[in-house]
């Protein structure tokens, strides 16, 4: 079970690039690195997903270098909307359909004015 | 088009009551999942279904049960409720059970346990 440790909070400023890394040291070789954001009183929303090296959609950015131990969640430019919980998932499946899907504590990024 | 949609959105009960939360999505996914979220902690997974009439648990399944009453519905029943068992439970629902699966989770519902 690839466990994932992220830091649980961080503060940035509106305007600023975010980097929040999460650490899966012992990430399988079929898992994907997955990343959710979860605003209060509300269920978790997909963000960005990845195997390796970069990818970029409309929100971030997702790096994970070529050992894999470790992914980077970047945030361009955040907004005070942008304050809420983010998630590192490593997703793994067992044998048959049973499945070990592990939300972390998260990061509580806040987003100061 | 929906989503994901729960029922209730709150609920108190009294130690020992049963209760049925229910969850259904629109999306025409295959893989429906129940994840509940304690105050400052993330989720837990409770149960999940890769498909319709499969049902298989997930890390915290003790004092739950679970219907995959089609593919649309995935209810969770909760038989003689605890105070250990005051949290958020969501529900979740993907087009299928790969590696590459994005869930979209309904909006919650908040239940406590006197």
């Amino acid at each position: 079970l690839a466990k994932t440790t992220q830091p649980i909070s961080m503060d940035s400023y509106e305007g600023q690039e975010v980097n929040i890394t999460c650490s899966h040291n012992n990430i399988a070789t079929n898992d994907y690195i997955t990343w959710y954001q979860q605003f209060p009183s509300q269920g978790p929303r997909f963000i960005i997903q990845g195997y390796k090296t970069k990818v970029t959609n409309e929100v971030a950015s997702l790096f994970i270098p070529a050992d894999r131990k470790s992914s980077t969640l970047s945030l361009p430019r955040v907004s005070l909307s942008d304050t809420a919980v983010y998630y590192c998932l490593a997703l793994q499946a067992s044998s048959g359909s049973a499945r070990q899907l592990t939300f972390g504590s998260g990061t509580q990024l806040t987003v100061l004015p | 088009n929906a989503g994901v949609t729960q029922t209730p959105k709150f609920q108190v009960l009294k130690t020992g009551q049963s209760m049925t939360l229910q969850c259904a999505q629109d999306m025409n996914h295959n893989s429906m999942y129940w994840y509940r979220q304690d105050p400052g902690m993330g989720l837990r997974l409770i149960y999940y279904s890769a498909s319709e009439g499969t049902t298989d648990k997930g890390e915290v399944p003790n004092g739950y049960n679970v219907s995959r009453l089609n593919k649309r519905e995935f209810s969770l029943r909760l038989e003689s409720a605890a105070p250990s068992q005051t949290s958020v439970y969501f529900c979740a629902s993907s087009l299928t059970s790969g590696y590459t699966d994005t869930q979209y989770f309904g909006p919650g519902t908040r239940l406590t346990v006197l």
